[in-house]
């Protein structure tokens, strides 16, 4: 079973910050999502990665699958980020069981 | 282009009913995967649908059932609800199951 761990679990920052979210895997793993999910909303796939970095705007995702780590940035944050981040990293084969989700990372970003 | 559908948003029932959740996917996806959230136990996998066929399934009781039709829509069903069924209920669409999944906003149930 693939053990994730998401740090920090709570963070709070003002608007503009730079903000990191940290995840670590325990197995090896295909590829990489990394989630936002606003109070009482649904889910967002905000990035798939299975090497190297991704960026989307004010988002940048980072990956080194050989230490098992990810990382998720947001330049100038915004009170509008303010969401519960999820990392799922997915082991090989692809299929829906092969995701594990961390418990997430609570972000407040506050003006 | 239209995004996965969920159907209801909200829904309570009360222990000991049944009840039903839709999900549409994405035109052309045709695997569809379910999760339950709860504050407890964060997203876990309920089972995965592919071409009507359930591919996967997660840690569930047999209370937790599903199917798919020959459109790709899915159909989770829920039976003798538990107070502690009451959760987020996501799915999520992709292509062919691979990881490039996208998510519904979800149905929330509460049991009482």
């Amino acid at each position: 079973k693939n053990e994730v761990e998401q740090s920090p679990q709570n963070l709070t920052a003002q608007e503009g910050e730079f903000i990191t979210i940290n995840c670590s895997y325990s197995v090896g793993i295909s590829a990489l999502h990394w989630l936002q999910q606003h109070p009482g909303g649904g889910i967002v796939s905000l990035f798939m990665l299975s090497s190297g970095k991704k960026k989307h705007g004010r988002l940048i995702a980072t990956i080194n699958i050989q230490e098992k780590h990810s990382s998720l940035h947001i330049t100038a944050s915004h009170p509008r980020d303010s969401a519960v981040y999820i990392c799922a990293p997915g082991v090989s084969g692809g299929g829906a069981d092969g995701l594990t989700f961390g418990k997430g990372t609570h972000l407040i970003i506050q003006p | 282009k239209a995004g996965v559908t969920q159907t209801p948003r909200y829904l309570i029932k009360t222990r000991g009913q049944q009840v039903t959740l839709s999900c549409s996917p994405i035109s052309g996806h045709r695997s569809v995967s379910w999760y339950q959230q709860t504050p407890g136990q964060g997203l876990q996998f309920l089972f995965e649908y592919f071409s009507e066929t359930q591919r996967n399934k997660g840690n569930f009781p047999g209370r937790f059932s599903g199917r798919q039709f020959s459109n790709s829509r899915s159909e989770m069903n829920v039976s003798t609800l538990e107070l502690g069924d009451s959760a987020l209920y996501l799915c999520a669409s992709s292509p062919q199951g691979h990881f490039a999944y996208t998510f519904g906003s979800g149905t929330r149930l509460t049991v009482v």
